[in-house]
């Protein structure tokens, strides 16, 4: 595709349910990134792909989070028994080399709203 | 850690006019990138200016333009004859040698017709 897509657009889930956010990064990124937004907050960074190497969670708040990344392109951003303090925007990035000097590509994010 | 301040949290400006985005950062490194980013209603980030720490010159894409004082440690943005689309938050973004990227809280931007 032309950019980096993510799903849904919007969620909401009951406290307590699992959630599973899917980002599609650009065809031939090999690097690619979860960040949450919080409501009126930066970005935090949660964690990050490059090809087939170990991803770098060290961003992930709690072993809630976790997030895989099939065959180097798809990956979901799963959240296990969701709490009201999830609720935020979920962005996904991706970028064609990885490294200070790289420009990072977003997609539009998905907004979770845990009740 | 690397640590990036945006002490304004909204700043408005008169279409056509020129506004200056502040953003500060701390680290200890010699070597890393600086960014701005614009985010839109849409959510959608998009990519404005970005500044290598080791090229003294200021980086500049159209009406975009970087004051970098490396000694300072700010890296500000600069916005020329503003438009109605330039209404967005924006946001400063640091990125090390080894990776680690850091974002500041964001600037609301408004732009008065």
């Amino acid at each position: 595709g032309a950019g980096v897509s993510q799903s849904p657009s919007n969620k909401v889930t009951e406290k307590g349910k699992d959630v599973e956010l899917r980002c599609d990064p650009i065809s031939g990124h090999t690097a690619l990134y979860w960040y949450r937004q919080s409501l009126g907050q930066g970005l935090e960074f949660l964690i990050y792909f490059q090809g087939n190497s170990a991803p770098d969670k060290s961003g992930l708040p709690s072993d809630r989070f976790s997030a895989e990344r099939t065959g180097g392109s798809v990956s979901t951003l799963t959240i296990q028994r969701t709490q009201q303090e999830d609720s935020a925007v979920y962005l996904c990035a991706s970028s064609i080399i990885p490294g200070p000097q790289e420009t990072q590509y977003f997609g539009p994010g998905t907004r979770l709203l845990v009740l | 850690a690397q640590t990036v301040t945006q002490s304004q949290p909204e700043m408005s400006v008169q279409e056509a006019e020129t506004v200056t985005l502040s953003c500060t950062y701390d680290t200890s490194e010699s070597d890393y990138y600086l960014f701005w980013y614009k985010q839109p209603p849409s959510r959608q980030m998009i990519l404005v200016i970005r500044q290598e720490a080791y090229k003294q010159q200021n980086a500049t894409e159209n009406r975009f333009s970087v004051n970098f004082q490396k000694a300072a440690k700010s890296f500000s943005l600069k916005i020329s004859d503003s438009q109605l689309g330039d209404a967005a938050m924006y946001f400063c973004a640091y990125r090390s040698g080894d990776n680690d990227m850091r974002f500041g809280a964001g600037t609301r931007l408004t732009v008065k017709p």
